[in-house]
């Protein structure tokens, strides 16, 4: 497995329920972050991680809840979610925190879909 | 004023065109300036990458930085079916810091 692997794919899901997302990067970088893309909207941050340590919560509800227990993973966990919070979740990872100039890596994303 | 400007299209050319996407700014502390390209059903993934004002030419590829108007554009030269994908600018006030994306512009190259 090489890059930024997402799962799941795809997920529906009630209001009511509890669901996961997770990211895996294999590529030894120290930085993770979630994004949520809307159609006709830009790239929203969520969350940054940098070794394990959260170091930016944009704004976001208490609903979404998101856990980095090592460099390499990186969970959404997703609660009474509304159904404007349907979209496409995306994780990237870079080498270091907010330095871009290699550019962020990016999953293929977690279309979700709350009913 | 939203800091970042891009017309979503969607943008249809015909296959060998020269396709230009931009995206205007209104933050002059902008000085990284990035191109994702978006495939279908994938995550972005990095295409071009400008520090400052001037060009940069990567194959058929070439991205152009105007600092004095705030306005960036990328040049996709002789167009393929392949290059058909949504293309996100991105930039970043200095070294470090996140990246402010634009919403994208949806390119459809037909054979």
């Amino acid at each position: 497995e090489t890059g930024v692997t997402q799962t799941p794919r795809h997920l529906v899901m009630g209001m009511t329920n509890k669901k996961s997302l997770k990211c895996e990067q294999h590529l030894g970088h120290n930085a993770m972050y979630w994004y949520k893309q809307s159609a006709k909207k830009p790239l929203e941050l969520m969350f940054v991680y940098s070794l394990e340590e959260r170091v930016e919560n944009n704004s976001v509800p208490s609903r979404f809840s998101p856990e980095c227990p090592n460099s390499s993973h990186l969970f959404l966990h997703l609660h009474t979610l509304q159904p404007e919070d349907s979209a496409l979740y995306l994780c990237a990872s870079s080498q270091e925190v907010r330095v871009a100039n290699y550019g962020y890596t990016f999953g293929s994303g977690t279309r979700l879909t709350v009913v | 004023q939203k800091e970042v400007e891009q017309d979503p299209g969607p943008l249809s050319v015909p296959e060998g065109a020269i396709v230009s996407l931009n995206c205007t700014y209104s933050n002059s502390a902008f000085q990284y300036f990035m191109w994702y390209r978006q495939y279908s059903r994938k995550g972005p993934e990095l295409l071009m990458y400008t520090y400052s004002s001037g060009n940069k030419e990567d194959g058929r590829f070439t991205a152009q930085v105007d600092k004095s108007s705030k306005y960036i554009s990328l040049f996709i030269r002789d167009s393929q079916p392949s290059d058909s994908a949504t293309y996100l600018c991105a930039m970043l006030r200095g070294s470090q810091g996140n990246l402010i994306f634009g919403k994208g512009t949806k390119l459809s190259v037909k054979p």
